[in-house]
């Protein structure tokens, strides 16, 4: 199996831009999947296939990947972003996932 | 509208089964991949296993050989049969819809409680 790492907490101000990074070995083979949870409720993925959003997902949401790298950054946050974030991917051996520890975004 | 919906959640003695359901509508489980996915209280999102083409399976590590993954395609329902259960599965069961590189519709989640 593989592991993906993140910042346990990310701090941004109303309206500036927030990234959230995810590093792991297996991002070198296989895209990685974001989502948003908020206190009790279920996760929703906002960002896919490294830079796509499911519908619905604003559009200040975006994700890039290089290497064993993969961001997601929020572009003029929002206090509604508020929330905790979690990496995704399959592992290297592509029949298994696994999901990052999460980041905790605080919009200040 | 694609919804899931989980069942089956309760508290149960260590060493005990439980299923737990996934009534799927607006599609067809049969065929999109299929997760597990669970949080254990204040803690991040673990995958527990999926089915996919062909109904192959996969697992993490600490459930092999206890729990299984299956789906009926004529009630339109995902499952996850889980024995031999322990206090650390003590979590939210979620299930959720692929396409084959991310989940992109969720379940609101059924609790399972493994205490003595």
């Amino acid at each position: 199996s593989s592991e993906l790492t993140q910042d346990p907490a990310v701090s941004v101000a109303l309206g500036q831009t927030a990234r959230i990074t995810c590093q792991g070995d297996s991002l070198r083979s296989h895209y990685a999947g974001w989502y948003q949870q908020k206190p009790g409720q279920a996760p929703v993925l906002v960002i896919y296939e490294k830079n796509s959003r499911p519908s619905g997902i604003p559009d200040r949401f975006s994700g890039s990947s290089s290497g064993t790298t993969a961001s997601l950054t929020i572009t003029g946050a929002q206090a509604e972003d508020e929330a905790d974030y979690y990496c995704s991917s399959r592992d290297n051996s592509g029949y298994h996932w696994v999901f990052g520890g999460g980041t905790k975004l605080t919009v200040l | 509208e694609v919804q899931l919906v989980e069942s089956g959640g309760d508290l149960v003695r260590p060493g005990g089964s439980l299923r737990l359901s996934c009534a799927a509508s607006g599609f067809t489980v049969s065929s999109y991949y299929m997760t597990w996915v669970r949080q254990a209280p204040g803690k991040g999102l673990e995958w527990v296993s999926f089915i996919y083409s062909g109904d192959r399976t996969s697992y993490v590590d600490s459930v092999k050989g206890r729990f299984t993954i299956s789906r009926d395609s004529s009630k339109n329902i995902l499952y996850l049969q889980m024995n031999s259960l322990r206090t650390e599965d003590t979590a939210v069961y979620y299930c959720a819809r692929g396409p084959s590189s991310a989940w992109n519709y969720w379940g609101q989640g059924t609790r399972v409680t493994v205490s003595s």
